[in-house]
């Protein structure tokens, strides 16, 4: 099943603790995005990728790294999360190339920062 | 200015009712266009893609109106699992890749 995938689901965890959300996609998708989805804020983009090696940032990219080692993964790493970090994560893939490219999201990661 | 924007909504409709939704965006050369759903807290999923020549997906109506910037989405007989949010998503870059999301229209379909 072409699918993007996200871990952990749910996360607690304590201020200044270093943590890695993972993305997965079996699609061969060129473009991976992070984006944060916060109450009346909508979809803000956090960093993408156009491919491997490539990455750029997004609306909201402080505070947060990414890394496009294959081109199948793209994590998304805290170095140093705080309470302001507290969101829904999501993780989207899409091919690239002229044409309506569409975006798959990953269930999402729900992050609770203490 | 932002750079999609959308009904504010709520929209609270009654079953079999129809109810159009609509999204402006600022950059005149964006190249694609998207209705996505989104459920509570849950993923956005791909409702339609949206064509110049407008399309339909059963109860779903999609039209595009590049000269006003404009996109709509019309949905006829509404039933209770409509109820979600409808995102407007425009990529502004063909090759690349620039998807920029409006804040969503909160539907609620009532018995």
């Amino acid at each position: 099943e072409a699918q993007v995938t996200q871990n952990p689901r749910y996360l607690i965890t304590v201020t200044g603790k270093k943590l890695t959300v993972t993305c997965s996609q079996n699609m061969n998708h060129e473009y991976m995005s992070w984006y944060r989805q916060d109450p009346g804020l909508g979809l803000r983009q956090i960093y993408y990728s156009m491919n491997v090696e490539v990455t750029d940032k997004g609306d909201v990219p402080e505070g947060y790294k990414v890394s496009r080692k294959e081109k199948r993964n793209f994590p998304l790493i805290l170095e140093s999360p705080s309470p302001n970090q507290t969101s829904l994560y999501f993780c989207a893939s899409s091919p690239t190339g002229v044409g309506a490219n569409v975006l798959t999201f990953g269930a999402g990661s729900r992050l609770t920062v203490l | 200015r932002k750079e999609v924007e959308q009904d504010p909504g709520p929209f609270n409709v009654p079953e079999g009712a129809t109810v159009a939704f609509n999204c402006t965006y600022s950059n005149s050369a964006s190249q694609s266009f998207f209705w996505y759903r989104q459920d509570c807290r849950k993923e956005p999923k791909l409702l339609m893609s949206v064509y110049s020549s407008g399309n339909e997906d059963g109860r779903f109506t999609a039209q595009l109106n590049r000269a006003s910037q404009y996109i709509s989405l019309l949905i006829r007989d509404s039933k209770l699992s409509d109820s979600a949010t409808y995102l407007c998503v425009v990529n502004m870059n063909n090759y690349g890749q620039n998807f920029v999301f409006g804040p969503g229209t909160r539907l609620s379909v009532l018995p």
